[in-house]
């Protein structure tokens, strides 16, 4: 098993451009996250998705938007970016069922710019 | 809001020493709590979880004790090694809804000394 992979690894983004960060996990998780982490703030939910189709914002959601179209993958958009978004972004996901709480696993990060 | 928090930002020992790192909940109808360690430039890595019906819970090296009279929870880590340096983080699970996420704490940097 891979776990839970990101990509891209690194990227830098000019003010208002776009781009996709792309998540995927082999575990048959139901629920998958976006988190971002910021020195000194630790990790904040961004959106959150508790099967396919279906998504709901977290703590911090403004400026981002997620699609969950297949089970294994959740993506996280930046339509125009701001340098208030360069940040770390994880990805985690667990197997959680309605009702019962499951360990999230964490990706490796994906480090991002905005210039 | 209510929020989970740490009471150390930084703790420094040597090699072989045990360590505690403390965290404080304000959410009483918490029922989940889990602690990861992140190393630099990784993700968050799973430690050791803990249900609000237990009060202890033992692992490798690892120990976590949950008070929920004074909603305090920690980490012992037995006969530190050098390898342990990383930043700690406590989590506690919230439920929203009927669905559950979980708030994290900013993290305790552990430091070990050879």
């Amino acid at each position: 098993n891979a776990g839970v992979t990101q990509t891209p690894k690194f990227r830098v983004l000019k003010t208002g451009q776009s781009m996709t960060l792309l998540c995927a996990q082999d575990m048959n998780h139901e629920y998958m996250y976006w988190y971002r982490q910021d020195p000194g703030m630790g990790l904040r939910l961004i959106h959150y998705s508790v099967g396919e189709g279906t998504t709901a914002k977290g703590e911090v959601p403004d400026g981002y938007n997620v699609s969950r179209l297949k089970k294994q993958n959740f993506l996280l958009g930046l339509e125009s970016a701001a340098p208030s978004q360069t940040s770390v972004y994880f990805c985690a996901s667990s197997y959680s069922k309605r009702g019962v709480t499951d360990t999230q696993y964490f990706g490796p990060g994906t480090r991002l710019t905005v210039l | 809001g209510e929020s989970v928090g740490l009471h150390l930002p930084t703790l420094s020992v040597q090699e072989g020493d045990n360590s505690i790192i403390n965290c404080a909940y304000s959410n009483s109808a918490s029922d989940y709590f889990i602690w990861y360690k992140q190393e630099s430039g990784k993700g968050p890595q799973f430690i050791i979880d803990i249900r609000s019906n237990m009060d202890k819970r033992q692992g490798q090296r690892v120990t976590v004790l949950l008070n929920k009279t004074v909603k305090h929870l920690s980490l012992q880590i037995a006969a530190t090694q050098p390898g342990d340096s990383a930043v700690y983080f406590c989590a506690e699970n919230l439920r929203a809804a009927g669905y559950s996420t979980l708030t994290f704490g900013k993290g305790t940097m552990l430091l070990v000394s050879p």
